[in-house]
């Protein structure tokens, strides 16, 4: 099984729908969480932290279930600019390790 | 503005030729990162550096080699290039020790490998 695991899609979805993103993790020891966005052929930016409580930041909400090993990012009200591949990372801050996701595709269409 | 620069964006180079890619940050970060992209496998880390001179292994260092001779700048050398390392090449450098500290990356170089 991969450290880290994500549904690649490619997700399609209209302008204003909601969307949502899961992102799987085998290793129980995994302290912080990340999501990242990766524009087409551009470089990856932090998009947001992902705390235990979960978290919101605009239309961005990120939750995470440890006992499950998943956090998620769900996008409200899409926009043609979200567009783009969303990277899970899982940080294991014992052993010194920052893991990406293979990225979730979306394309938001008009 | 936080700005990691890459050498070259497009690079095409033969089989045994040895390569260099350039990674130079100017935030003053400790942390210094390779990695590489390939389609279905996300980034996987090659190389990392927590200080000047000093360098980590990441989980696919077998074929590079780096180097951190100043603190902003990260070298990554291919000591002999083979097809198989035909793929995208991603610096990224962080600030401090704690490898949960937001990363930033350079533009890519993508390496074309003959």
């Amino acid at each position: 099984r991969k450290e880290v695991e994500q549904d690649p899609g490619p997700f399609n979805v209209p302008e204003g729908a909601t969307v949502a993103f899961n992102c799987t993790y085998s290793n129980s020891a995994s302290q912080s969480f990340f999501w990242y966005r990766q524009d087409c052929r551009k470089e990856p930016k932090l998009l947001m932290s992902v705390y235990s409580s979960g978290n919101e930041d605009g239309r961005f909400t990120a939750q995470l279930n440890r006992a499950s090993q998943y956090i998620s990012l769900l996008i409200r009200d899409s926009k043609l600019s979200d567009s783009a591949t969303y990277l899970c990372v899982v940080i294991l801050t014992s052993y010194d390790k920052v893991i990406f996701g293979p990225g979730t595709s979306l394309s938001v269409i008009p | 503005d936080v700005k990691v620069t890459q050498s070259s964006r497009y690079l095409v180079k033969r089989t045994g030729e040895k390569v260099f890619l350039e990674c130079v940050q100017d935030m003053d970060h400790e942390n210094m990162f390779w990695y590489r992209q390939d389609p279905g496998l996300g980034l996987r880390l090659i190389y990392f550096s927590y200080d000047v001179k000093m360098k980590e292994k990441g989980d696919i260092p077998e074929g590079y080699s780096v180097s951190r001779e100043k603190k902003e700048r990260f070298s990554l050398i291919l000591e002999s290039a083979s097809t198989n390392q035909t793929s995208m090449y991603l610096c990224a450098s962080s600030l401090g020790q704690e490898t949960y500290n937001e990363q930033f990356f350079g533009p890519g170089t993508r390496l074309t490998v003959l």
